[in-house]
């Protein structure tokens, strides 16, 4: 299976400040990379697809680039509803697999 | 609005069943692929198992091969998975989600809200 290796596990950040987290897979998996969010006690939700592609509804402070083994997810000015816990995840091959998540904290 | 809604969780005690279902609305569910990711409390998320629109190709985890038995009834809008020899580290919230992959592979735009399933004697 790939494992996908996310950094940091959490980080504290202020509301203003730009935010930017890693996603490494363990083998090259073309742009087939998500970007989720999820708060407590939610579902996650579709943030990026295709590595760079924002879902519809996303706001354009969200970004994300990379392919082959090494990707970010990047907020460019974080406000107070983005305070959640992010994945990653590939989808070029089965099984799909997940980062372990980042939490974003409120500094 | 396209939705997607979870059922069936429960307590149950280790090496019984239980059957989860996923009910769709908004959008025509027999077009689209569909899958179970789970989430043990506190953990991470772990894709589960994964069914084809017409059923005819389906993937599981290693973790569940063998006890698990995901199917869907494209009449009836629904998902299911059926879940033998359940085990402690089984609990999880259970979401159903949509992959919208037609032709090259898709993230998983559309979930559930969750079913949670405790197993514990």
């Amino acid at each position: 299976a790939i494992r996908m290796t996310q950094s940091p596990s959490s980080l504290s950040a202020s509301t203003g400040d730009r935010v930017t987290i890693t996603c490494r897979a363990s083998q090259a998996i073309s742009s087939y990379l998500a970007w989720y969010q999820q708060k407590p006690g939610k579902a996650p939700k579709l943030l990026i697809y295709a590595a760079s592609t924002l879902q519809s509804g996303v706001p354009s402070r969200f970004s994300g680039s990379g392919s082959g083994t090494d990707f970010t997810l990047t907020i460019s000015c974080l406000q107070s509803e983005d305070f959640a816990t992010y994945y990653c995840q590939q989808y070029y091959t089965y099984p799909r697999t997940f980062g372990q998540g980042t939490e974003v904290e409120i500094k | 609005e396209v939705q997607l809604v979870e059922s069936g969780g429960g307590l149950v005690q280790p090496g019984g069943s239980l059957r989860l279902s996923c009910t769709a609305s908004g959008f025509t569910f027999s077009s689209y692929s569909m899958n179970w990711v789970r989430q043990a409390p506190g953990k991470g998320l772990e894709w589960v198992s994964y069914i084809s629109s017409t059923s005819n190709n389906i993937k599981d985890a290693d973790s569940v091969t063998g006890r698990f038995t995901i199917s869907r009834d494209n009449a009836k809008n629904s998902l299911y998975l059926q879940m033998n020899s359940l085990r402690v580290e089984d609990t999880a919230v259970y979401y159903c989600a949509r992959d919208p992959a037609a032709f090259n592979p898709a993230a998983f735009d559309i979930w559930g809200q969750g079913t949670m399933v405790t197993v514990s004697s």
